[in-house]
């Protein structure tokens, strides 16, 4: 069991439509991360917070907006997305951001589509 | 810049047959993290093994061995005696240490173990 639990596993929006992934941990643990699985690229890191403090943006564009209320939830809410964004968004977390060397948790991902 | 290949796109074997998934890495720190993902057609990325650059030692564990070598730069992946529950994409991931914004992830390389 992973531990990390996100909702919904499928989502399929327009380009108009605003809608929030959902992810929770149950590890006790103080980080947490988005990242995005595309086809044609390798896994890139989107955002990282730290006991409920964002610490990384990896140049990822304003119509992707991340919130983290506490450590155990990261939403990730989405609006006036591209048909280019869609892929499997991971989330993940950790026992301490400031060692990288921790194991990340991930989460089954949600699979995205944009029509 | 920090960089991940993982040259073979998709590998296909036999069960029972031995596997090498080839992970050949480029970073300028002298302190770094190598791992090992998989991530099976439910979606998760389960991690498999972490080791540092201090580290040489091959480890092996079960049917699993992985084989680093700093002066290929490379951190190869052996499965042996492959079983159809192996069929996976298996990802090589470099994070450098202490914190930082760089944890990179390899392309992948999918595994599929026939029958």
């Amino acid at each position: 069991e992973t531990g990390v639990t996100q909702t919904p596993r499928h989502l399929v929006m327009g380009m108009t439509n605003k809608k929030s992934l959902k992810c929770e941990q149950h590890l006790g643990h103080n980080a947490m991360y988005w990242y995005k699985q595309s086809a044609k690229k390798p896994l890139e890191l989107m955002f990282v917070y730290s006991l409920e403090e964002r610490v990384e943006n990896n140049s990822v564009p304003s119509r992707f907006s991340p919130e983290c209320p506490n450590s155990s939830h990261l939403f990730l809410h989405l609006h006036t997305l591209q048909p280019e964004d869609s892929a499997l968004y991971l989330c993940a977390s950790s026992q301490d951001v400031r060692d990288r060397v921790e194991t990340q948790y991930f989460g089954p991902g949600t699979r995205l589509l944009v029509l | 810049a920090q960089k991940v290949t993982q040259a073979q796109t998709e590998i296909s074997v036999v069960e029972k047959e031995d596997v090498t998934l080839d992970c050949v890495y480029e970073t300028r720190d002298t302190t770094y993290y190598l791992f090992w993902y998989k991530q099976p057609p439910s979606g998760e990325l389960v991690f498999l093994i972490r080791r540092n650059s201090f580290d040489e030692q091959n480890e092996i564990s079960g049917r699993y061995s992985w084989n680093f070598q700093k002066s290929t730069s490379s951190f190869n992946f052996t499965i042996t005696a492959s079983q159809v529950v192996d069929s996976a994409v298996y990802f090589c991931a470099l994070s450098e240490a202490p914190y930082g914004q760089n944890f990179v992830f390899g392309p992948g390389t999918r595994l599929s173990v026939l029958p």
